[in-house]
């Protein structure tokens, strides 16, 4: 079984702040996503990344993939209000295996 | 665009009765998935199908089952509900690779008492 440990679990920042939360597994994955998930709603893609060492940058927020491709982060800089909400990693295995497994997210809320 | 649909949104059963969560999808995606997400948790599978007429058990399969006879449509059934089966259900598809973005209905939040 893959698994996704994500850390930290609550974060509670003030607007402005910066910040980075993190997923790491045991195992090796051919593609990791980040997703942002707010309340009532579904979660909704930020990124895809898929090579080792990739960098992604979408506005304020920067993500990384892990050489060994075991690990992310996300970083978020001057984060504001509008950022609150519960960001998930998922990883997705590789050849025959089709299953896209998550983590346990990482509850962000920035205060004004 | 419906994208994802999930039916109903709100359920609230009594212990050991059934039901069938509906999902459509309208993408053509090969790949389906069904998770429940419980408070404070992520996503975990239940089922999941790569395609009409095949499915494989996820990390939390027991008291559900499956069924995908199109490629629209991946009904999750509940047969004898237990009020460890109180939780959000989401269904969501992806295209064929994996890696490739999914996309998720609004989700079935659903009561067991």
């Amino acid at each position: 079984t893959q698994l996704l440990e994500q850390s930290p679990q609550f974060l509670s920042i003030q607007e402005g702040e910066n910040l980075t939360v993190y997923c790491n597994s045991s195992s090796v994955f051919s593609s990791l996503q980040w997703y942002r998930q707010e309340p009532g709603e579904g979660p909704v893609l930020l990124v895809t990344v898929v090579t080792g060492g990739e960098v992604k940058k979408l506005k304020r927020l920067t993500f990384q993939f892990g050489d060994a491709r075991k690990d992310s982060s996300l970083h978020i800089t001057a984060a504001q209000p509008g950022d609150t909400g519960l960001y998930l990693c998922a990883g997705g295995g590789g050849g025959s295996n089709y299953k896209l497994t998550f983590g346990k997210g990482t509850l962000l809320t920035v205060n004004p | 665009n419906a994208g994802v649909t999930q039916t109903p949104k709100f359920r609230i059963l009594k212990i050991g009765q059934s039901m069938t969560l509906q999902c459509t999808q309208d993408m053509n995606h090969n790949y389906m998935y069904w998770y429940r997400q419980d408070p404070g948790m992520g996503l975990k599978l239940i089922y999941y199908s790569v395609g009409a007429g095949i499915t494989d058990k996820g990390e939390v399969p027991n008291g559900y089952n499956v069924s995908r006879s199109t490629t629209e449509d991946f009904p999750l059934r509940l047969e004898l509900a237990a009020p460890s089966q109180t939780s959000v259900y989401f269904c969501a598809s992806s295209p064929l690779r994996v890696g490739t973005e999914a996309f998720f209905g609004q989700g079935t939040r659903l009561t067991v008492v």
